[in-house]
C-alpha cells in the first residue's frame, strides 16, 4: 500500500493556461474523487469515479474544468483557461469500495500569477 | 441535504490540557461521520468514523468522538493534547462510507507548552 500520489505536488502557472494534475490511487481501489481546498476552508467535493465511469460532478466543476480515467486506475484533472479564483489544493482520494473510507493524496497546490 | 458546522475556527489548549472540537451535522438521512486531521502541506488522514452501531468512536492517537443523534453533534476529545496534535481537523458527513464528503470549514488546533 503506497498510498494516494498525486503529481505534481505545486504548480505555478499564468493566468490563461492549461493545467493538468494526475492522481494514482491505491492499488485496486475502484472509487477516485476530486476535491478543492482553498486557503483557510474545508475541501469541496468536485466529481467522482467508479473505475472508468464518472458518476457524479459538483456544479464547482465549471465548463472550464475535466476529469478522465480512462483505464479505471489513474485519474487526471484538467483545467483550461485558468482564472485567479482556480488557485487552491487540488486533492485526489481513493477507496476499495463504497462502503470502505476515503484515503487522500497530499494533493496539489496550484498557483495562479 | 447534508451540512457540517464546526463551532470555533481556532482552539488553543497547554500540553496535557483536555482537547474539545465541536461539530455539528444536519442530515436528511442516517449519517456517516468522520473526523480527518490534516498537516501544514499535506493530505487528510482519517482519525475515526461513525458508521452504525456504538455511539463512542475510538480513534488513531488517541482520539475519540460521540455520536449524539438528539444534538445532532460528534464532537471529538482528547484527554491530554500533545504538541504533536497542534493541525488543522475536518469534521465530514457523508451518505455512506464511500460516498462524496462534506466537510466543515476546518479548526485549527494550537498546543501550547
Amino acid at each position: 500500500d503506497t498510498g494516494v500520489s498525486q503529481d505534481p505536488r505545486h504548480k505555478i502557472t499564468k493566468r490563461g493556461q492549461n493545467v493538468t494534475f494526475r492522481c494514482d490511487p491505491i492499488s485496486e481501489h475502484n472509487r477516485l474523487y476530486w476535491y478543492r481546498q482553498t486557503l483557510g476552508q474545508g475541501p469541496e467535493f468536485l466529481t467522482y469515479f467508479q473505475n472508468e465511469a464518472q458518476l457524479e460532478k459538483s456544479r464547482l466543476l465549471s465548463d472550464r474544468f475535466s476529469a478522465e480515467r480512462p483505464k479505471g486506475s489513474f485519474s487526471t484533472l484538467e483545467i483550461q483557461r485558468t482564472e485567479q479564483g482556480d488557485s487552491a489544493m487540488y486533492l485526489c482520494a481513493s477507496s476499495p469500495t463504497d462502503n470502505q473510507p476515503q484515503h487522500f493524496g497530499d494533493g496539489t497546490r496550484l498557483s495562479i500569477l | 441535504a447534508q451540512s457540517v458546522t464546526q463551532l470555533g475556527s481556532h482552539v488553543s489548549v497547554s500540553e496535557g490540557a483536555l482537547v474539545l472540537l465541536r461539530c455539528n451535522y444536519s442530515s436528511s438521512v442516517p449519517p456517516y461521520l468522520f473526523w480527518y486531521v490534516q498537516y501544514p502541506n499535506q493530505g487528510l488522514q482519517l482519525l475515526l468514523k461513525y458508521t452504525t452501531g456504538a455511539t463512542l468512536v475510538k480513534g488513531i492517537n488517541g482520539f475519540e468522538a460521540e455520536f449524539k443523534k438528539s444534538e445532532t453533534s460528534f464532537h471529538l476529545t482528547k484527554p491530554s493534547a500533545h504538541m504533536s496534535d497542534a493541525a488543522e481537523y475536518f469534521c465530514a458527513v457523508s451518505r455512506n462510507q464511500g460516498g462524496k464528503l462534506i466537510f466543515g470549514q476546518g479548526t485549527e488546533l494550537s498546543v501550547k507548552p
